[in-house]
């Protein structure tokens, strides 16, 4: 069963203005993180931000965001303040007890953000 | 410090060919994984490992054998490459289990025909 599930396939985003991208889980865990990793079209994964199952506060780093609302099992990315070169396709991604801590991906979100 | 560093970066291979897929990291990381990504997917597990001598199967293990005589290394071994195995390579590594990242080499982009 799809564990991790992102239902925005694509998304355009303007230079300087805010993006949201979805992204819902499934697990039955109470220890888990959530992570979020992007892949800009030279192939690497570039870790941005991670969220503990137990983190009270939404984590934070630079202009990313994570939107974590355990009730309904969603952990949103936010981006700030676009630059072009946000241009990439972001995964969310969780990590729990399943295969000793294996990253299970979602099928991902194209953003690509205009001038 | 490299991080995890993956070679080669690029490789074809004709159908029925064997090669390993080398990945090192010096971060002393317990924990790695040999992870695909077939075009405009995300990635799936192959095999992983949870210490020097300990493996096991992910999700998609068959074609794929796996080593881990020390802690830096954990090669990936194609027998009998098939065009099914068309795919980019990723390895990775973490400290923990749970709460930590996984840190990703750049990838290897094999080609079978």
């Amino acid at each position: 069963a799809q564990k991790i599930t992102q239902t925005q396939p694509g998304m355009f985003v303007q230079e300087k203005e805010a993006v949201t991208l979805d992204c819902t889980y499934d697990t039955s865990d109470q220890s888990y993180g959530l992570f979020w990793y992007k892949q800009p079209s030279s192939g690497e994964m570039i870790f941005l931000i991670y969220q503990g199952s137990y983190d009270e506060q939404n984590a934070t780093e630079g202009r990313y965001s994570l939107n974590f609302q355990k009730a309904r099992k969603s952990a949103n990315l936010v981006i700030s303040a676009s630059q072009l070169g946000d241009s990439a396709m972001y995964f969310c991604a969780m990590r729990d007890s399943d295969s000793w801590g294996k990253l299970q991906f979602g099928s991902g979100t194209q953003v690509v953000v205009t001038p | 410090n490299a991080g995890v560093t993956q070679t080669p970066k690029f490789r074809i291979l004709k159908i029925g060919q064997s090669m390993t897929l080398q990945c090192t990291q010096d971060m002393n990381h317990n924990y790695m994984y040999w992870y695909r990504q077939d075009p405009g997917m995300g990635l799936k597990l192959i095999y992983y490992s949870v210490g020097a001598g300990i493996t096991d199967k992910g999700e998609v293990p068959n074609g794929y054998n796996v080593s881990r005589s020390t802690t830096e290394d954990f090669p990936l071994r194609l027998e009998l490459a098939a065009p099914s195995q068309t795919s980019v390579y990723f390895c990775a590594s973490s400290q923990g289990l749970i709460y930590n990242e996984q840190f990703f080499g750049p990838g290897t982009r094999l080609t079978v025909l």
